[in-house]
């Protein structure tokens, strides 16, 4: 299986501030990475897919890069509602595993 | 990108069984790939499976291979998992999700999630 290694697990951060969460893939999977943002209560939403194009409707703060084995999430200049937890999927191979999430909250 | 209503969880015992369902609208079901993903109160997401648009494939992720069957109903718009022997392990919210249209593997969109507590 691949395994897929997010970090930081949390971070704090003030609006206006730009954050990255980062995602390791275990095995090559090209540009086959989707970014999700789930908040408390909610089901997750789709930011990214294909490590860099943003889903239609997303904040354009909210930005991916990356291939095998590094990716990255960026918001730049980042808001109170983007308080959430953000998950990296794999979507390469099945399993299609998940990151163990990041944490983001605001300062 | 569609309506997805999950329904059929709710407290079930160690060693029952539960189907989940998924009713989709507004989008032509029969069309695109499903998949099925769960999470565990405080924890973080499992991906459990994915069914291809006609139903003729379907992967798993191995620790629940064999307890855990997706499938689907194209003529009534439905996704299903069957879960079977439940264990306290499998409390969870679980979720639907839809599939790109060009590449089934990648989610694009997902239900509100229906909750399985395994309990005696």
């Amino acid at each position: 299986d691949i395994e897929m290694t997010q970090s930081p697990s949390s971070l704090s951060a003030s609006v206006g501030d730009t954050v990255t969460i980062n995602c390791r893939a275990s095995h090559s999977i090209a540009s086959y990475l989707s970014w999700f943002q789930q908040k408390p209560g909610k089901a997750p939403k789709v930011l990214i897919y294909s490590a860099s194009i943003l889903q239609s409707g997303v904040p354009s703060r909210f930005s991916g890069s990356g291939s095998w084995p590094d990716f990255t999430l960026t918001i730049s200049g980042l808001q109170f509602e983007d308080s959430a937890t953000y998950y990296c999927q794999q979507t390469y191979s099945p399993p299609l595993t998940f990151g163990g999430g990041t944490k983001v909250q605001i300062k | 990108q569609g309506q997805l209503v999950e329904s059929g969880g709710g407290v079930v015992q160690p060693g029952g069984s539960l189907r989940l369902s998924c009713a989709v609208s507004e989008y032509t079901f029969s069309r695109y790939g499903m998949h099925w993903v769960r999470q565990a109160p405080g924890k973080g997401l499992q991906w459990v499976a994915v069914i291809s648009a006609d139903g003729r494939n379907t992967y798993y992720t191995d620790p629940l291979k064999g307890r855990f069957t997706i499938s689907r109903d194209n003529s009534k718009d439905t996704l299903f998992l069957h879960v079977s022997d439940l264990r306290d392990e499998d409390t969870a919210m679980y979720y639907c999700a839809k599939a790109n249209s060009a590449y089934m593997y990648r989610i694009d969109s997902w239900g509100q999630g229906t909750l399985v507590i395994v309990s005696s």
